[in-house]
């Protein structure tokens, strides 16, 4: 079964520092993979996804990912952190199927201090 | 923009009662989805259709069930309400299996 791992719960950083939030994933097939974003009060926001092609995938906000298939891996990055990107963000994996299921991993919450 | 609307932003209800999350969206997408998400948890998945009167369970269907009688409309019912499913619910839809999820607001469900 498909899962996600995100290792840190939460992370702080320094505004206008780089950030880089981890996740790994298992699935047997080629993936499809996506970051979102919950801001305080807010529903969830795609960030970025990743179907096929070029690795590395640009989102909104500056935000980018980059796919290693050898590492299972999908890691979030931003290179010069705002005080805006405090917030939630998760790590999901979906599969092929009928309806298309997606799972989440279980968040990491950014703290971004001044 | 998609607009997926859930009834009701906060709910309180008793041990044992019978409890009706309902999710509503204007994009004819077809798939839906019902989510709990509880802190350090993440999103976990309890149900979702693929199609009218569709439904394959998710990861924690134990305790609810579904209802999808129309496309845009995706009902979650906890036949007897437990202080366990006290959580946040988020519904969401989306088009094909190539496309975002997009999400409601949410319904915090309170079981006293």
């Amino acid at each position: 079964a498909q899962s996600v791992t995100q290792p840190d719960i939460h992370i702080t950083v320094s505004e206008g520092a780089s950030l880089e939030l981890r996740c790994n994933y298992s699935y047997g097939a080629t993936p499809y993979l996506f970051w979102y974003v919950q801001s305080p009060g807010q529903g969830l926001q795609l960030l970025l996804k990743y179907f096929s092609g070029d690795t590395l995938v640009q989102g909104i906000k500056g935000f980018e990912a980059e796919f290693k298939r050898s590492q299972s891996s999908f890691n979030l990055r931003k290179p010069s952190v705002h005080w805006s990107d405090a917030a939630e963000y998760f790590c999901a994996v979906g599969e092929r199927r009928r309806g298309f299921k997606t799972i989440f991993g279980a968040g990491t919450r950014l703290f971004v201090k001044a | 923009d998609v607009k997926v609307t859930q009834s009701s932003r906060y709910l309180v209800k008793r041990t044992g009662e019978k409890v009706f999350l309902e999710c509503v969206q204007d994009m004819d997408h077809e798939n839906m989805f019902w989510y709990r998400q509880d802190p350090g948890l993440g999103l976990r998945l309890i149900y979702f259709s693929y199609d009218v009167k569709m439904k394959e369970k998710g990861d924690i269907p134990e305790g609810y069930s579904v209802s999808r009688e129309k496309k845009e409309r995706f009902s979650l019912i906890l036949e007897s309400a437990s202080t366990n499913q006290t959580s946040m619910y988020l519904c969401a839809s989306s088009r094909d299996y190539n496309s975002p999820l997009h999400f409601g607001n949410g319904t915090r469900l309170t079981v006293t």
